[in-house]
Order: C-alpha cells, then sequence, then structure tokens
C-alpha cells in the first residue's frame, strides 16, 4: 500500500485562486518532505524542503511568497499555490525519505491544471 | 558540472534487447544510491537501491563504482512494459536526494 499519500490527485482552478496540496507519511514520520514540480516531458525539479517545526528551504528560483509549505506535523505537509496562473499548471509531487538510507517515497502526484 | 547526469535518451530497443544506462555523480560523499522508475504522468516508483557489492533482482543489475563515481542499471531481456523513464536519485550525507533528469527507454516489438 502507499506509504506517502498525496491529496488531491487532479484540481482544476481559475486564475487567481489559491490551491492547496497536501503530503502525508502514513506509517513513518517525516521530519523532511520534498516537493518538486514537473513540467510536461522535462525532469523533477525540487521546489523546496519542507523541514517540520521550522520554515522550508526554497531552491533558487522558487518564490516562498507564491507557493507556501507548512509542515505542521510529522506526518504532514502542505503547499499551498497562491494567486495560481495557467503557468504555474504542472504536476506537483511530494516525496519523504524514510530509513536509515533515505530511501524516497513519493505521493502520486497532483496535477494543476490553471485556466 | 551537474551533480548527477545522465544521458537522457531516449533509448530505443527491441523486445529481448539489452540495455545499460549509467548515471554519474560529483559528490564523493555520497552515500545511497537508487534507481527509480517513472511512467508518463505517473509519480517515481523505486526500482531498487543500489549498492556497494552490486545487486540483481530478476531482469535488471545495479552497480555502484566509487572509484569513478558512477552507478549502472542493467536490463536484460527488455519487455514492452520496461518503456519508461528511469532516474538516478542519489543521496549526499545531508540526505537531501539529488536527481539526474532521467532516461528515456522505449522498448519496441
Amino acid at each position: 500500500g502507499a506509504v506517502v499519500s498525496q491529496h488531491p490527485s487532479w484540481v482544476i482552478c481559475k486564475s487567481g485562486t489559491s490551491v492547496k496540496i497536501e503530503c502525508r507519511s502514513l506509517d513513518f514520520q517525516a521530519t523532511t518532505m520534498f516537493w518538486y514540480r514537473q513540467f510536461p516531458k522535462q525532469s523533477l525539479m525540487l521546489m523546496a524542503t519542507s523541514n517540520e517545526g521550522s520554515k522550508a528551504t526554497y531552491e533558487q528560483g522558487v518564490e516562498k511568497d507564491k507557493f507556501l509549505i507548512n509542515h505542521a506535523s510529522l506526518t504532514l505537509s502542505t503547499l499551498t499555490v497562491t494567486s495560481a496562473h495557467p503557468e504555474d499548471s504542472s504536476f506537483y509531487i511530494c516525496s519523504a525519505p524514510k530509513g536509515d538510507t533515505g530511501e524516497l517515497f513519493f505521493g502520486e502526484g497532483s496535477r494543476l491544471t490553471v485556466l | 558540472r551537474k551533480e548527477v547526469e545522465q544521458d537522457p535518451g531516449p533509448f530505443n530497443v527491441p523486445e529481448g534487447a539489452t540495455v545499460a544506462f549509467n548515471c554519474t555523480y560529483s559528490n564523493s560523499a555520497s552515500q545511497s544510491f537508487f534507481w527509480y522508475r517513472q511512467d508518463c504522468r505517473k509519480e517515481p516508483k523505486l526500482l531498487m537501491s543500489v549498492y556497494s557489492s552490486g545487486n540483481e533482482d530478476g531482469r535488471f543489475t545495479a552497480q555502484l563504482n566509487r572509484a569513478s563515481q558512477y552507478i549502472s542499471l542493467l536490463i536484460r531481456d527488455s519487455k514492452l512494459s520496461d518503456s519508461a523513464t528511469y532516474l538516478c536519485v542519489v543521496n549526499g550525507g545531508s540526505y537531501i536526494p539529488t536527481f539526474g533528469r532521467g532516461t528515456s527507454l522505449i522498448v519496441h516489438p
């Protein structure tokens, strides 16, 4: 079964609205989670590292005020795309490392379409 | 130089062929290594971890060469269902995973 769950799988919204995506670790505690974005036929791009109880660490070029990350508990991180625009349409995926080797478990991904 | 480099391909091979992918990494302190498989419009899924001694899982063999800083993935007897993008993932000492851009494999009849 899934180890990391992501919700929603699909979301379509109007330009200017905000969208929240949740990422949950189901059977382990994740002090760290990672958020990625993937455009069609392109590689996964790390957006930010979500840290439980502290501020997220954003990759260069990712606007922290646009992509709000909250990691309020050891099993939940949320990504909020604020004032979404069509160029934000993408596949957003979270992952969490588990165990001593840090094997990554991915959520199912959230496909965002902004009209 | 990118931290993790992969040949993006695509590798276009017939069913039954043997195909090999390499992935080079720049951080000599990297501690764990993985191959993931990503199907179109899906999330990556772990294919196999890569151990120093090398490991095999059915038709798949992974190797690690620390001296030359690369890992490899060998797929024998390719199936149509092997068509996917194969991602190399390297964990540095801080366990922040670094992804290669992926290698696209297309297996045709």
